[in-house]
């Protein structure tokens, strides 16, 4: 059990670009979650993944967000022409279902 | 909708002493699952205890203990014997109804010496 890996752990982009995170859960946990959270703030749920399905996402995830996990193993969560508000850590959490989620390091996101 | 309370911002403890986060609920779900999480400084989230909510026994691990107090929907988190490591960001959560889990704003446990 390696734990949830979550890459880059930085990421500083100029507003208007685009950012990718890549997140890999536990190998034999088919649930994957994305949350948000800002300074000061708990996470906030973005958006969950059964194997590959997409089961659920946030009113949080606006358009620019997208989120996938092609082969029910890892996960990306794109955003697209970042905002200030877009500045945050970025959590990745999986689990087996009925039992807790296991969150990664993070993912923290600087817009310049 | 679920909401989740946390009224204590900041809290400090004395090491090996007793200290006791609360925590408040609101959910209709009949059928949940009650968290505490500890995020020490940059580092990532970790599970301190879990509660179900059908069940009238409160959870205990180790030196972690919970108040769960159903009709109040309270939820509080003891550590007994405080140790310089448990200093950290510690969060309650609930999970119901949907796979998310709620958080709430987190109380930051300061131990001192």
């Amino acid at each position: 059990d390696t734990g949830v890996s979550q890459n880059p752990r930085h990421k500083i982009t100029k507003r208007g670009q685009n950012v990718t995170f890549r997140c890999d859960p536990i190998s034999e946990h088919n649930r994957l979650y994305w949350y948000r959270q800002t300074l000061g703030q708990g996470p906030e749920f973005l958006t969950y993944f059964q194997n590959e399905a997409q089961l659920e996402k946030s009113r949080l995830l606006s358009d620019r967000f997208s989120a996938e996990r092609p082969k029910g193993s890892f996960s990306t969560l794109e955003i697209q022409r970042t905002e200030q508000g877009d500045s945050a850590m970025y959590l990745c959490a999986s689990s087996l279902h009925g039992q807790p989620q296991h969150f990664g390091d993070g993912t923290r996101l600087s817009i310049l | 909708a679920q909401t989740v309370t946390q009224s204590q911002p900041e809290m400090s403890v004395q090491e090996a002493e007793t200290v006791t986060l609360s925590c408040t609920y609101d959910t209709s779900e009949s059928d949940y699952y009650l968290f505490w999480y500890k995020q020490p400084p940059s580092r990532q989230m970790i599970l301190v205890i879990r509660q179900e909510a059908y069940k009238q026994q409160n959870a205990t691990e180790n030196r972690f203990s919970v108040n769960f107090q159903k009709a109040a929907k309270s939820f509080s988190l003891k550590i007994s014997d405080s140790q310089l490591g448990d200093a950290a960001m510690y969060f309650c959560a609930i999970q119901g109804g949907s796979e998310k889990l709620v958080f709430g704003k987190g109380t930051k446990l300061t131990v001192n010496p």
